[in-house]
């Protein structure tokens, strides 16, 4: 079974800290993906990376950076907290004749305060 | 107007019963169809996956598509209280790697 493990589970920081939120999966899978999830919003990707060092912005990126260094290792990368950025995040896997399957991790419930 | 609506719920239905869980999109390009399945402080995991119309079945659950009315419909069978989570729909254009995704409908199966 394909795992996605993702470093934290809560998290509190302060507005302005820079905050990482990593992510590894185990299953040699070339795309990664970081979501966000808000009641109301559902799922909204922020970034996502097929290979080593590529990345692609997605639909909400402002505010955060990532960086893929190893095939099974990405992180997210808030620069500044700020008290929006209040969420669930979320990694994803999947391999790239399977673009739907998705592989989630358990995500990352960040308060920033 | 977003992509992908789906109604919120929350949906109660009691053991047994069929369940219909629905979608829109707007997008002609999507190709792709997908459901995921999330229960409570858990990441979503992938229940149904189809291309172009039609049904698909895997066990209780069957996927339908009908892309002429762009309307995808997940039912459920002999609904369970395992059955609870929430449900999310989800689309992908042919060539694309970005799912778009409802916003979920909490389903709960009560005994």
């Amino acid at each position: 079974d394909v795992k996605v493990t993702q470093s934290s589970r809560y998290l509190v920081k302060r507005t302005g800290e820079k905050v990482f939120l990593e992510c590894v999966q185990d299953m040699d899978h070339e795309n990664m993906f970081w979501y966000r999830q808000d009641p109301g919003l559902g799922l909204r990707l922020i970034y996502f990376s097929y290979d080593v060092k590529m990345k692609e912005k997605g639909d909400i990126p402002e505010g955060y950076s990532v960086s893929r260094e190893k095939k099974e290792r990405f992180s997210l990368i808030l620069e500044s907290a700020s008290t929006n950025q209040t969420s669930m995040y979320l990694c994803a896997s999947s391999i790239s004749d399977q673009r739907g399957s998705l592989h989630f991790g358990n995500g990352t419930r960040l308060t920033v305060t | 107007q977003k992509e992908v609506e789906q109604d919120p719920g929350p949906l109660s239905v009691p053991e047994g019963a069929i369940v219909s869980l629905n979608c829109t999109y707007s997008n002609s390009a999507f190709q792709y169809f997908m459901w995921y399945r999330q229960y409570s402080r858990k990441g979503p995991e992938l229940l149904m996956y189809t291309y172009s119309s039609g049904n698909k079945e895997d066990g209780r659950f069957t996927a339908q598509v009908d892309k002429s009315s762009k309307y995808i419909s997940l039912f459920i069978r002999d609904s369970q209280p395992s059955d609870s989570a929430t449900y999310l729909c989800a689309t992908l254009t042919g060539g694309g790697n970005k799912l778009t995704f409802g916003t979920g409908t909490q389903l709960k199966v009560e005994l």
